[in-house]
């Protein structure tokens, strides 16, 4: 139970272009999605966190104009990067609290973004 | 189906104590595994890693040890200190980073004075 599907696994998009990042809770609902950006082999960095039906929260240095966050539903968190460049490119992953454990975390799959 | 598990949601362990977090997983394709930390209100950071070519990883009071014929990897902490409470993640890498990490569901480490 507690799955976070995200879509799409891996993209490649042109500078310049938009790319849609969706996460959604299948089977428990999410008030509260969290992104990361993951840098090669270690350290995740927290972009921002989205709440439903209100405005998402972001990290210092983290530009909300870039990385659009939209938390459209209990069940929806998207996240946009417009105007992509190349130093875009990374791995982006979405996390909700799990829903009866406690303090445990559902992570989506991530998402390899490429821009070329 | 959950590639990386976590099954103790918490574990409550007395100061100076050892601390053991265990993970398992499923997907033979893993080779690098790490574990990450998580204090409320702030993102996971790396702890410690392992390779799969190793069975033993220690740094300080951190040491994970790797079983592959298990599929097991444990976390221990000795000795267990107050500022070690947190939320422990379990996550492995396959394919040299390229597909990014998946990971556990976390485990929350609660250290009793």
């Amino acid at each position: 139970g507690a799955v976070v599907s995200q879509h799409p696994s891996r993209v490649i998009c042109k500078s310049g272009t938009s790319v849609k990042i969706e996460c959604r809770s299948l089977d428990f609902q999410a008030t509260t999605m969290f992104w990361y950006r993951q840098f090669p082999k270690k350290s995740l960095m927290l972009m921002a966190t989205s709440n439903e039906g209100s405005k998402a929260t972001y990290e210092q240095g983290v530009e909300k104009d870039k990385f659009l966050i939209n938390h459209a539903s209990l069940t929806l968190s998207t996240l946009t990067v417009t105007s992509a460049h190349p130093e875009d490119s990374s791995f982006y992953i979405c996390s909700a609290p799990t829903p009866f454990r406690g303090d445990g975390y559902t992570f989506g799959s991530g998402t390899r973004l490429t821009v070329v | 189906d959950q590639q990386v598990k976590q099954n103790s949601p918490s574990l409550s362990v007395q100061e100076g104590r050892i601390s053991i977090l265990n993970c398992d997983y499923t997907n033979s394709m893993f080779d690098y595994f790490l574990w990450y930390k998580k204090y409320p209100a702030e993102g996971p950071t790396f702890l410690i890693s392992i390779s799969s070519i190793k069975d033993k990883n220690e740094d300080g009071r951190f040491t994970v040890f790797l079983n592959k014929s298990a599929k097991h990897l444990s976390l221990h902490i000795v000795p267990s200190q107050p500022g070690d409470s947190a939320v422990y993640f379990c996550a492995a890498d396959s394919g040299g980073g390229a597909d990014g990490l998946t990971f556990g569901k976390g485990t929350h480490l609660i250290i009793q004075p």
